[in-house]
């Protein structure tokens, strides 16, 4: 299953920098688009989403991009801390189709001091 | 902040042997689902559940698996003759509504099948 995808395993960033993570799609039935951060040990946690009838949604650091047409939606972090640094998981929901989430295979971001 | 909370956090069950992994979903959420995810892959989703019954399950969850809200607070998965490849960190998740609203997750239960 391949319809949402997370092409970078990994990022290395430095702290106080952006951190830029993507994620594409292929359901263009898709509608609810969300990012989720996971540390070792933990479930996953929800950390910002965005609905297909907006192209940006921010809440403090975080700011989501959603590139309908493109099929891709990426997630910024400005400024980078130490303590961003987990798994970055987005997952998508086709409201109309149940409520099941799609997920990426994530991307491991690391925050350097 | 409520919580999604599950228990046991790590479960090893030998092969052939019946399992139940429990949730107490956030309170005044009204949909409930698990999901899993196998060491390396993605998180999967299994099922759904509202108003006491399924709404949807994926291909994964088939006659060996079965989920019951017995009281007003728990949810629980039973893998009924548990295979190697169960093997898995099984997440619980709940949200007050469906429609653009986020999925809260619990921390897991490792299911190791020996």
């Amino acid at each position: 299953d391949q319809q949402v995808k997370q092409n970078s395993p990994s990022l290395s960033v430095q702290e106080g920098r952006i951190s830029i993570l993507n994620c594409d799609y292929t359901n263009s039935m898709f509608d609810y688009f969300l990012w989720y951060k996971k540390y070792p040990a933990e479930g996953p946690t929800f950390l910002i989403s965005i609905s297909s009838i907006k192209d940006k949604n921010e809440d403090g650091r975080f700011t989501v991009f959603l590139n309908k047409s493109a099929k891709h939606l990426s997630l910024h972090i400005v400024p980078s801390q130490p303590g961003d640094s987990a798994v970055y998981f987005c997952a998508a929901q086709n409201n109309n189709a149940g409520n099941m989430l799609t997920f990426g295979g994530g991307t491991r971001l690391m925050v350097k001091p | 902040e409520p919580e999604v909370t599950q228990t046991p956090s790590h479960q090893v069950t030998q092969m052939g042997q019946e399992v139940i992994l429990r949730c107490v979903p956030i309170s005044n959420h009204l949909y409930f689902y698990w999901y899993r995810q196998i060491l390396g892959q993605k998180v999967e989703f299994l099922v759904s559940f509202y108003n006491n019954e399924i709404s949807e399950k994926s291909e994964i969850f088939d006659d060996q698996f079965s989920v019951e809200r017995p009281d007003g607070s728990n949810f629980t998965l039973k893998i009924r003759s548990t295979k190697l490849e169960d093997s898995a960190m099984y997440f619980c998740a709940s949200g007050r509504t469906v429609l653009n609203q986020p999925q809260h997750f619990g921390d897991g239960t490792r299911l190791s099948i020996l």
